[in-house]
């Protein structure tokens, strides 16, 4: 089972909201990853949790805020986001190491308005 | 910024056509994954490669491991609607620091 699940699946917000996304998964991966994709672009790196700790931020800006709670689950808090922030949000997993084969979650479809 | 270069850029196709794809980089790589995207899906998983020279099916693709470590290539054979999508090509660097590095996907359609 290669399942990495993702809620919720469209999400809709202004721009003085808070929500936040959620990602789990049941595979035993002990590494976690956040991407952001915009349309016909590849996903674009923006977390990377090892082992629960957070391991790379790729400069993202702090209205984005990740959270590992356990070792299944993986949590993206958003505040005050942006339109331009408007994108799918995707989830990913590995085995072990950072190196180890990468699978993604159906993502969730952000609007900020 | 990118590293990896993917062509075609994108392919139409009839239904029953064979279809090539390709990555190639300037470094070297000791992953190669491919994955397909549906429109507003989360990219699959179709085939991983580990080793240079690596030649691996699954199914109706076809997708190897260049012996150089700088390039890979994928193709379906006998393409049906369904392969409809966006395929990437993505791997690891050599110190990429869990980083994947992406291809700018390749978009197929397939006309009946």
């Amino acid at each position: 089972d290669t399942e990495v699940t993702q809620t919720p699946k469209h999400l809709v917000m202004g721009m003085t909201n808070k929500k936040s996304l959620k990602c789990e998964q049941h595979m035993g991966h002990r590494a976690m990853y956040w991407y952001k994709q915009k349309a016909k672009k590849p996903p674009e790196l923006m977390f990377v949790y090892s082992y629960e700790k957070l391991s790379i931020n790729e400069s993202v800006p702090s209205r984005f805020s990740p959270e590992c709670p356990n070792s299944s689950l993986l949590n993206l808090h958003l505040h005050a986001l942006q339109p331009e922030d408007s994108a799918l949000y995707l989830c990913a997993s590995s085995r072990k190491t950072l190196t180890d084969t990468q699978y993604f979650g159906p993502g969730t479809r952000l609007t900020v308005l | 910024g990118q590293q990896l270069n993917q062509s075609p850029q994108s392919m139409f196709i009839q239904e029953g056509e064979d279809v090539s794809m390709n990555c190639t980089s300037s470094s070297i790589f000791n992953t190669w994954l491919w994955y397909k995207q549906d429109p507003g899906e989360g990219p699959v998983l179709l085939i991983a490669l580990y080793k240079a020279g690596e030649l691996t099916s699954n199914g109706r693709l076809t997708a190897q491991f260049g012996i150089t470590r700088k390039d890979s290539f994928l193709n379906i054979s006998a393409s049906i609607p369904s392969d409809v999508g966006i395929y990437f090509c993505a791997g690891h660097l050599t110190d990429s620091w869990g980083k994947l590095q992406f291809g700018a996907g390749t978009q197929v359609v397939v006309t009946p």
